[in-house]
């Protein structure tokens, strides 16, 4: 059974600062997605990472991927109070219809000024 | 905006009730996936639907059953609600494939009293 487990569970950081989101998964996969949740609203799409190596930016965000070590990052550059929110990491074993996914239980981000 | 929609968005049963859930999934994509998220919680597969067929069932009880129609929007069907189904429920769809993401419709919030 595929677990996805997610560290830490809650981050509290101030505005300016640099963090990393860790998500480890149990077996192998090479698709990996990033969401966004805010109270109360759905998941938000922010990275597809589809291959070992695989890296990708947008603003503050930046996600990496390492099937090796089964270990997927989120880093957070000069971290900013919109940035608050839960983000989960998702795995898709390599079905050929995709969204079959498995998700971490979620880190929940406070940014506080 | 994803292009999926769920219907309802709110919803109050009673326990032992039956309940329907809609989704119509983004243009063009033929697969529709239902997660079930409880509060506090990530996202847990429900099930799959392909091309009008089940295709994948995550460990939920014959209870939760589904649908998919030719225009490849879905139903979720609960029966026998108890307290403990109240989530969020959330569709996704896309298009079958590797290199393929899944878009979130916004969610029906079930309450079961």
């Amino acid at each position: 059974e595929l677990k996805v487990e997610q560290n830490p569970l809650f981050l509290s950081m101030q505005e300016g600062k640099n963090y990393t989101i860790y998500c480890n998964y149990s077996t192998t996969s090479d698709r990996l997605y990033w969401y966004r949740q805010d109270p109360g609203k759905s998941l938000e799409s922010l990275f597809v990472l589809l291959s070992n190596g695989a890296v990708k930016q947008e603003g503050r965000l930046m996600a990496s991927l390492d099937t090796k070590a089964r270990l997927s990052t989120l880093h957070i550059t000069a971290a900013v109070h919109d940035l608050s929110a839960t983000y989960f990491c998702a795995v898709d074993p390599g079905s050929l219809t995709a969204s079959k996914l498995t998700f971490g239980t979620g880190t929940r981000l406070q940014v506080t000024l | 905006e994803t292009g999926v929609t769920q219907s309802p968005t709110h919803l109050i049963k009673t326990r032992g009730q039956q309940v329907t859930l809609r989704c119509s999934s983004q243009s063009g994509h033929n697969t529709v996936s239902w997660y079930q998220q409880a509060l506090g919680q990530g996202p847990q597969f429900i099930f799959q639907y392909y091309r009008e067929e089940e295709n994948g069932r995550g460990n939920f009880p014959p209870r939760f059953s589904g649908l998919q129609f030719p225009n490849y929007s879905s139903e979720l069907n609960v029966n026998a609600l108890e307290l403990d189904d109240s989530a969020l429920y959330l569709c996704a769809s896309s298009l079958a494939g590797y290199d393929t993401e899944a878009f979130f419709g916004q969610g029906t919030r079930l309450t079961v009293v």
